[in-house]
């Protein structure tokens, strides 16, 4: 498809697990964008790219979040050692450049760390 | 405080009636503006852009006052469909481009 897809959709952790959430940006997209939602709650920032340039990381919330873009399309979060806070809605979202025009959301990979 | 705030809602409201959406955003370098909406348990979509001069998409009206530092979204005849999470979103643009986002401001409509 044309859009932003990420696997897998859903996840369940045991805490303490590690787990990798995937984004495949629309192609073409230079910027992606990671977010994590929790229930009721509006999207928080966590990281975004500029192509392979991890441009701003100042949104994850501790070292056990890590997020690589290596060639500059598909992305990785890789979260360690999960714990029952960092249960939410992991969104990625990609746009033909950053700030200042659409970014496009995938349909989110749902963790669930018990 | 959030760097966006938005009214908490919900809003419910009859079929046809005219509703209001408000949001200030506390960084005065803030260069993009955009409304998104968000189906329960579905992934946010970009609504429209808000510029200076204000801008209309049919039923949907979007304004900004960037010397209050607020924006809103006035939707006219409301209808069904319209019943979901609306966000406010603001950029700083450039390599600071980061959308962040408000909380979201639930609307139900009512038959």
């Amino acid at each position: 498809g044309a859009g932003v897809s990420q696997s897998p959709r859903y996840k369940v952790a045991k805490r303490g697990q590690d787990v990798a959430l995937r984004c495949d940006p629309i192609s073409g997209h230079v910027s992606l964008f990671w977010y994590q939602q929790a229930l009721g709650q509006g999207p928080e920032f966590l990281t975004y790219f500029q192509n392979e340039a991890q441009l701003d990381k100042s949104g994850l919330p501790s070292d056990r979040f890590f997020a690589e873009r290596p060639e500059g399309s598909v992305s990785t979060l890789k979260i360690q050692r999960t714990q029952q806070e960092d249960s939410a809605v992991y969104l990625c979202a990609s746009s033909f450049w950053q700030g200042s025009t659409e970014a496009f959301f995938g349909q989110g990979t749902r963790l669930t760390v018990v | 405080r959030k760097e966006v705030e938005q009214d908490p809602g919900p809003f419910n409201v009859p079929e046809g009636a005219t509703v209001a959406f408000n949001c200030t955003y506390s960084n005065s370098a803030s260069q993009s503006f955009f409304w998104y909406r968000q189906d329960c348990r579905k992934e946010p979509k970009l609504l429209m852009s808000v510029y200076s001069s204000g801008n209309e998409d049919g039923r949907f009206t979007a304004q900004l006052n960037r010397a209050s530092q607020y924006i809103s979204l006035l939707i006219r005849d409301s209808k069904l469909s319209d019943s979901a999470t609306y966000l406010c979103v603001v950029s700083l643009g450039g390599s600071q481009g980061n959308l962040i986002f408000g909380k979201g401001t639930k609307l139900s409509v009512k038959p």
